[in-house]
């Protein structure tokens, strides 16, 4: 059963901070990551996706993934209270777009003024 | 921006009654989905579907449910004899080029 295993929440930080969120995979094999923000009573939104070991930067947020570890992680600098909502790591076998994605429970981020 | 599109947003529906959801994905995206969210819990895989037939399905995907793209745009999932156990958010989604699913908005079915 591959699993997906995500830092338990809830995660509150204040705004301008840095959060940061975790993310463990069991299946060595497993290829791409995703990360996606679902607002509450919403579907998820994809926020970024990496493939390879290393950092990759969009805006304000960053990825980070480590193989070698099975951790990927995401770090939201300048945090908003917009940013508020439960971030999904999902992560698929395939090293192509296509596939199923296998998702963690998720990490509910608080971000107060 | 394309958008994935759920009809109908919440569906209410006796035991045993079949149901139909219907999704739009966004016209040159090859690759579809159903994934389902019980209230408080993970999103969960149902199925996938590629070149007109199912690629791949999840345990959740037993003969009670089916998938057709009848007409090239729309693509449904249907459950033939609901449960309690049914009800969740049914979400649909694709895939581009870009990587990633973009999700539609979703089908809250509530089964009584």
């Amino acid at each position: 059963q591959k699993e997906v295993e995500q830092n338990s929440g809830p995660l509150s930080v204040p705004e301008g901070a840095i959060a940061s969120l975790n993310c463990t995979y069991s299946d060595r094999g497993s290829q791409s990551f995703f990360w996606y923000r679902q607002y509450s009573g919403k579907s998820p939104e994809l926020i970024m996706f990496i493939y390879s070991n290393g950092d990759k930067e969009d805006g304000r947020f960053t990825a980070q993934l480590n193989k070698a570890s099975q951790y990927v992680s995401l770090l939201i600098r300048d945090s908003q209270p917009s940013d508020s909502a439960t971030y999904l790591c999902a992560v698929n076998f395939h090293d192509t777009n296509a596939g199923k994605s296998t998702f963690g429970d998720g990490t509910t981020l608080t971000v107060k003024p | 921006e394309p958008e994935v599109t759920q009809t109908p947003s919440h569906q209410v529906t006796q035991m045993g009654q079949e149901v139909i959801l219907r999704c739009v994905p966004i016209s040159n995206h090859l690759y579809f989905y159903w994934y389902r969210q019980i209230l408080g819990q993970k999103v969960e895989f149902l199925v996938s579907f590629y070149n007109n037939e199912i690629s791949e399905k999840s345990e959740i995907f037993d003969d009670q449910f089916s998938v057709e793209r009848p007409d090239g745009s729309n693509f449904t999932l249907k459950i033939r004899s609901t449960k309690l156990e049914d009800s969740a958010m049914y979400f649909c989604a694709s895939v581009g080029d870009r990587g990633g699913y973009t999700f539609g908005s979703g089908t809250r079915l509530t089964v009584v």
